[in-house]
Parts: structure tokens; sequence; C-alpha cells
């Protein structure tokens, strides 16, 4: 199974909004609307910040939304703020023989 | 607040099995539906999905893993273990335990440990 594909990096300005792709097959994105986004800060573990590809858990701000459409699940960031600078990756359930797969991941940076 | 701790040797060397644990507080390790995982990311890549237990004991492995691999529980502890045997220094990572919560946030990782680097050298 490989990773769901994800732009190596993506910036914006501070106010601005960015979206970024993640790109599965029809047997994991496609298949199922349980895809998860993650932000991680250098050192950090990630941070859940968007599941079932729209939902957000309590004390994420709604700045931050999920979308899909076919085998591409999308995360937009809204009014880009200088602690949203990070890495980001989705994951995406694949059924019960591979699981979870992961996105490549992809570095926002804040100009 | 439940909270997650990564703990093991921070060397291991080739061709021997990598031990770790993940020790769960605030909140029971059986309680609930949950599904507790064990999630690595080598330095400067992404992430990959090892595996994962559930309340009831019963475990799923990344098939490309899973030979290598076993998750196990010591709800006495309220800790769960990985053990990965004959590794390489291709299972150079910081290695994360995880939360699934099929209560909350259904099938992503919402509560995640702080991580713990395992280095497979000689």
């Amino acid at each position: 199974q490989s990773a769901l594909t994800q732009p190596a990096s993506v910036s914006g300005s501070p106010g601005q909004s960015i979206t970024i792709s993640c790109t599965g097959t029809s047997s994991d994105v496609g298949s199922y609307n349980l895809v998860s986004w993650y932000q991680q800060h250098p050192g950090k573990a990630p941070k859940l910040m968007i599941y079932e590809v729209t939902k957000r858990p309590s004390g994420v701000s709604n700045r931050f939304s999920g979308s899909k459409s076919g085998n591409t699940a999308s995360l937009t960031i809204s009014g880009l703020q200088a602690e949203d600078e990070a890495d980001y990756y989705c994951c995406s359930y694949a059924g019960s023989g591979t699981f979870y797969v992961f996105g490549t991941g992809t570095k926002v940076t804040v100009l | 607040q439940v909270q997650l701790q990564e703990s093991g040797p921070g060397l291991v060397k080739p061709s021997q099995t990598l031990s770790l644990t993940c020790s769960v507080s605030g909140g029971s390790i059986s309680s609930g539906i949950y599904y507790w995982s064990w999630i690595r990311q080598p330095a400067g890549k992404g992430l990959e999905w090892i595996g994962r237990l559930y309340t009831s004991g019963s475990t799923n492995y990344n098939p490309s893993l899973k030979s290598r691999v076993t998750i196990s529980v010591d709800t006495s502890k309220n800790q769960f273990s990985l053990r990965l045997s004959s590794v390489t220094a291709a299972d150079t990572a910081i290695y994360y335990c995880a939360r699934d919560d099929r209560a909350g946030a259904a099938f992503a990782f919402d509560i995640w440990g702080q991580g713990t680097m395992v280095t497979v050298s000689s």
C-alpha cells in the first residue's frame, strides 16, 4: 500500500487561505469518509485537526476545514497565521487489510 | 485527561528485538471503545502506522510489518507494548503510541504520546 500523495510544500501570506491536497485511490480515500489530518510542529507529536473528512475536534480552530472529492481529500486553512507553520499529514482508513495509510506530508510556510 | 507516555531502550542492535511500552494515565486502557496504536516516523520523513490493539485484546498489523510485530496489553499496569523483531537500520525512527476513540473521533488518532527515539545500530 503506497502512501497518500501530498504536495511537498505550500506557502501563503498571513490572512490568506491555502489548501493542501491528499490523493489516494479507490481503495482508501475514495472508499471511506475516514480521512483525518494532523498538524506537526518541529520536535512535537502530531495533533489531530480534522477527522471523518470534515469534523473538527473540540479546541481546533474553525479556520481549519476539510473536504473530499473522489480519491482526493483536502485541508483548507483560512486566515493563515504564523502559528500554522508546520508539517501536515493526511491519513485514511483503507479497509480491514491495510487499515491505515498516511500521506507523504506537506510543509506549510507562512511568508 | 488521558495521557500517553512511551518508554524503552533508545538503542537496539541490528537483528535484535525492539521493545517499547506505552503507559496510559488519566483513564483506563480497557474502558470505552478504544483502539491503541503504534505509529513511527523516521527522522525527516513521514508517518507509518505499525499496528493496533483493541480494548478486547485483539490486534491488527500493517501488512508490511506483520511478520515482525507483536502488540500486547497489560491491563493491570494500564500499559500496552510493541515488539518488533529482526530490526535493521531502516527501523530507526521516533515511535509514537496513539489512541483511536470509536466513541469520539473514530478512525483517527486523537491522543498521542510525546514519542521516543529508537536507533538501530551496533
